[in-house]
């Protein structure tokens, strides 16, 4: 069963504007969530993280936002670059076992517009 | 630049050929994986080495299994591919006893199968 969901399975926006990526998971267990961006032929690079006990993080352009109640977390990139053209994948980790384990969402395809 | 390294990049297979993918790390990293993703979907964990010790996903298929003879490489061997296993494979790492647990990517190995 899919523990963690990105809904959007793409998002086109224009340059400078704000992107923003949405992913809901099911276990309240989930300690970490981690989001990763991945350009063609390429693997998926580490973007940015939020712990469970937060509600905010951010890194320059990026911030994640995490709202427990709803099992709900958001990327915003703000301003968006053509640069930032690539698929994010959400993936949560943690509970009582095995909490080195990534559980991923099937990806948001993002496209920048010039 | 430590990384983590596929090969082959592409591999092409007859059905039922047994093949086998590899995978190669510099950034001794204790923990290595094997995942799964399909087009559109989500990274699906097949299994993954704990130092030496090998966990398998509850879900994995037999045909699937995997050696890791020392830190560094690990290999993810098909045994007899169906027409269902083409698939992108990525191997991944990660050092435990760090939160969050970030996982390093390889490019993936597409694996086609005739």
């Amino acid at each position: 069963d899919q523990q963690v969901k990105q809904n959007s399975p793409s998002l086109s926006v224009q340059e400078g504007r704000i992107s923003i990526l949405n992913c809901d998971y099911t276990n309240s267990m989930f300690d970490y969530f981690l989001w990763y961006k991945k350009y063609p032929a390429e693997g998926p690079t580490f973007l940015i993280s939020i712990s469970s006990i937060k509600d905010k993080n951010e890194d320059g352009r990026f911030t994640v936002f995490l709202n427990k109640s709803a099992k709900h977390l958001s990327l915003h990139i703000v301003p968006s670059q053509p640069g930032d053209s690539a698929v994010y994948f959400c993936a949560a980790s943690g509970g009582i076992f095995d909490d080195y384990k990534l559980s991923f969402g099937a990806g948001t395809t993002v496209t920048v517009r010039a | 630049d430590a990384m983590v390294i596929q090969n082959p990049r592409y591999q092409v297979t007859q059905f039922g050929k047994p093949v086998t993918l590899s995978c190669s790390q510099t950034l001794n990293h204790n923990v290595m994986y094997w995942y799964q993703q399909k087009s559109s979907q989500a990274p699906k964990l097949l299994f993954h080495y704990y130092d030496k010790d090998f966990n398998n996903e509850a879900d994995t298929p037999d045909n699937f299994q995997s050696r890791r003879p020392n830190t560094s490489f690990c290999f993810l061997d098909i045994r007899s591919p169906g027409l269902g296993d083409a698939a992108m494979y990525l191997c991944a790492t990660s050092s435990t006893g760090i939160s969050p647990n970030i996982q390093y990517f390889g490019a993936g190995t597409r694996l086609s199968v005739l």
